[in-house]
């Protein structure tokens, strides 16, 4: 198993672009996440899933947009990057909200 | 809503010896999940130990060990024979038991740990 994947690992944006992290996990698991973490504010939840077709969103949604058309993917988009979005972005997933969520490696994004 | 508070943004300690991270939260829950993370610098979370709230036994992983207090709302990590390894950020997660939104992780802000040799 790969576990939860994502791409790219780094990535510089100018203001205004769009752009989209991609998040993949072959466990199986139902839930899946995107948390953001800045320093000194550990992670904060962007979105969640809790299964293809669903999604909701978490603390900190303003700029971002999900969707989940299968159980294995769950793409974020940035639809119009800003300086606030700076930012290392973390996919997670479990199988339930009763087990422990599985990180991604991350991507570091840079809005200039 | 619940919170997670994590008092100690930075330990050290000397390799071989112990140390305790501490973790305080808040909810009126009364079934959900603690968990610690570590995160070295290749900034890979990584799941460490994980408790259950209904569970009065002390989870234990190898040398990493909880005292989990429930009345007290205190879940803290002790590190046994610190190890050059250990040194990294690590996180207190809490997660309730109900579904839905309370299903994420509610992260504390950390504490940097440093071991010296």
């Amino acid at each position: 198993n790969a576990g939860v994947t994502q791409t790219p690992k780094f990535q510089v944006l100018k203001t205004g672009q769009s752009m989209t992290l991609q998040c993949a996990q072959d466990m199986n698991h139902e839930y899946m996440s995107w948390y953001r973490q800045d320093p000194g504010m550990g992670l904060r939840l962007i979105h969640y899933s809790v299964g293809a077709g669903i999604t909701d969103q978490g603390e900190v949604p303003n700029g971002y947009n999900v969707s989940r058309s299968t159980t294995e993917d769950f793409p974020l988009r940035l639809l119009s990057a800003a300086p606030s979005q700076t930012s290392v972005y973390f996919c997670a997933s479990s199988r339930t909200e009763a087990y422990e969520q599985y990180f991604g490696p991350g991507t570091r994004l840079t809005v200039t | 809503a619940q919170t997670v508070t994590q008092s100690q943004p930075e330990m050290s300690v000397q390799e071989a010896e112990t140390v305790t991270l501490s973790c305080t939260y808040d909810t009126s829950e009364s079934d959900y999940y603690l968990f610690w993370y570590k995160q070295p610098p290749s900034r890979q979370m990584i799941l460490v130990i994980r408790q259950e709230a209904y569970k009065q036994q002390n989870a234990t992983e190898n040398r990493f060990s909880v005292n989990f207090q429930k009345a007290a709302k205190s879940f803290s990590l002790k590190i046994s024979d610190s190890q050059l390894g250990d040194a990294a950020m690590y996180f207190c997660a809490y997660r309730s038991e109900d579904g839905g939104s309370q299903g994420n992780l509610i992260f504390g802000k950390g504490t940097k740990l440093s071991v010296k040799p």
